[in-house]
């Protein structure tokens, strides 16, 4: 079956610590995205890629950094440099940007300890 | 940056009733998609509707979309204790990028 996988579901992360968040599609889809869910709260765009080799900022990139290098594959890592990284991670493709629906993935929830 | 809005926040029904949920945005779209979430899951993409649509249906979901008011809304009939979950709606703008911006939910209980 088709769809989209994130991994861990749970993690945890030091203080100063990097941490890389995974996302894999089999849909053979061109745009992915990453957004942030706050409890209680949407989702909010981190960063997105239309195409393979390609990616852009979002509207709270900030201690955020991703890579396209694959069509399957857009690995999201949370640096050191965001001072609030606990929240809902969820990643996202649709078949193109525009005019489609996204297919999104179960998501990570990922906590500073 | 938020575009969407939906009202109201939190919606409380008996099973059997319809229920309504309403999303207002600010600028000009191409079109608008309604989303579900079960807590801590994913969302599931629901309906589309572009900007020169006016209503669209899918099963016992009904969605609206007046671009003059800037607005859309989202029924369902005959709720279930199984459609209790949040509920977003999500624009692109017309110009630049057609990325999707989320509002902040509706959170729907449906009491049995």
């Amino acid at each position: 079956d088709g769809g989209i996988t994130q991994s861990p579901k749970y993690l945890f992360r030091k203080e100063g610590q990097n941490v890389t968040l995974s996302c894999e599609q089999n849909l053979n889809h061109d745009a992915m995205y990453w957004y942030r869910q706050d409890p209680g709260q949407g989702l909010r765009l981190i960063y997105y890629s239309q195409i393979v080799n390609d990616f852009q900022k979002g509207d709270i990139a900030e201690g955020y950094s991703v890579s396209r290098e694959k069509k399957e594959s857009f690995p999201l890592t949370v640096t050191s440099a965001q001072k609030n990284p606990t929240a809902f991670y969820l990643c996202a493709s649709s078949i193109s940007m525009g005019g489609y629906g996204y297919t999104f993935g179960s998501g990570t929830r990922l906590t500073v300890v | 940056s938020q575009q969407g809005e939906e009202d109201p926040q939190a919606l409380s029904i008996q099973e059997g009733e319809n229920a309504t949920m309403n999303c207002s945005y600010k600028t000009s779209i191409n079109n608008l998609q309604w989303y579900r979430q079960n807590s801590g899951r994913g969302l599931v993409h629901l309906i589309l509707i572009r900007s020169n649509e006016r209503e669209k249906h899918s099963g016992r979901l009904r969605v609206t979309l007046d671009t003059s008011k800037k607005s859309s809304s989202l029924l369902i009939t005959a709720s279930r204790a199984a459609d209790t979950a949040s509920y977003f709606c999500a624009t692109d703008k017309f110009q630049g990028a057609q990325k999707l911006v989320f509002g902040q939910g509706t959170r729907l209980t449906i009491n049995p």
